[in-house]
């Protein structure tokens, strides 16, 4: 399965806007990018996931590179609550979820 | 109202023991997972069952057997538990669309097992 490169932490001031990068430069044809967050004791939470064009939903917006090696996800305006791991995925298979270490964010007040 | 639920939410038991998990669904899905997250917070699919039926099935001990006795319901029966088989156990659900790719994926709140 085609892999993902996240930075390990990002940090960003509350009521800011943060942009996670994540780079998959395997990526084919078939694959979705999705992405998933988790919250601190909880279980993992969708977020957005899209394939070839930019994806809004009411958590965040996905923009996808023309070539489709990289994404980012863009949270508009970061709170307190978002302080989570976010996770970047590629699903080929159907049904499979393949979760890497993930992003680390810290939301600072 | 809980869209996808899992008990016990905690389980302490001895080595050699044989326990269950339960999940259940209330989203109409027809697809539901498995999933162990280890001490070191690695998410990793055990199982996939879709309406009833077993389709993913992760290198997993056969120590681990599932049962889907409807879509609503998957659980996870374990034998002669060992110690690193310690790790919080997640449940989810999801609504496969035929040439929609993989919708999202509900996950219930873990099962945090501990084996002694």
């Amino acid at each position: 399965d085609a892999k993902t490169t996240q930075p390990n932490s990002m940090e960003s001031n509350e009521e800011e806007p943060v942009h996670l990068p994540c780079n998959h430069s395997t990526i084919s044809g078939t694959d979705y990018i999705h992405w998933y967050r988790q919250l601190p004791s909880q279980g993992p939470e969708y977020v957005i996931h899209g394939l070839t064009s930019n994806v809004n939903n009411r958590m965040a917006s996905l923009a996808i590179a023309e070539d489709r090696k990289s994404s980012t996800l863009i949270l508009h305006r970061a709170t307190l609550r978002d302080a989570a791991v976010y996770y970047c995925i590629l699903s080929r298979s159907w049904g499979k979820l393949q979760f890497g270490a993930g992003t680390q964010v810290v939301v600072t007040p | 109202d809980t869209a996808v639920s899992q008990t016990p939410k905690y389980l302490v038991t001895q080595m050699g023991n044989d326990k269950s998990i339960k999940c259940e669904q209330n989203l109409g899905h027809d697809t539901m997972y498995w999933y162990k997250q280890d001490s070191k917070k690695f998410l990793k699919i055990m199982f996939s069952y879709n309406n009833k039926e077993l389709i993913i099935n992760e290198t997993v001990p056969n120590r681990f057997s599932p049962k889907s006795p409807d879509k609503a319901h998957l659980n996870l029966h374990i034998n002669s538990l060992e110690l690193g088989d310690s790790a919080v156990y997640f449940c989810a659900s999801s609504q496969v669309r035929p040439g929609q790719g993989l919708g999202a994926q509900y996950f219930g709140p873990g099962t945090r097992l501990l084996v002694l």
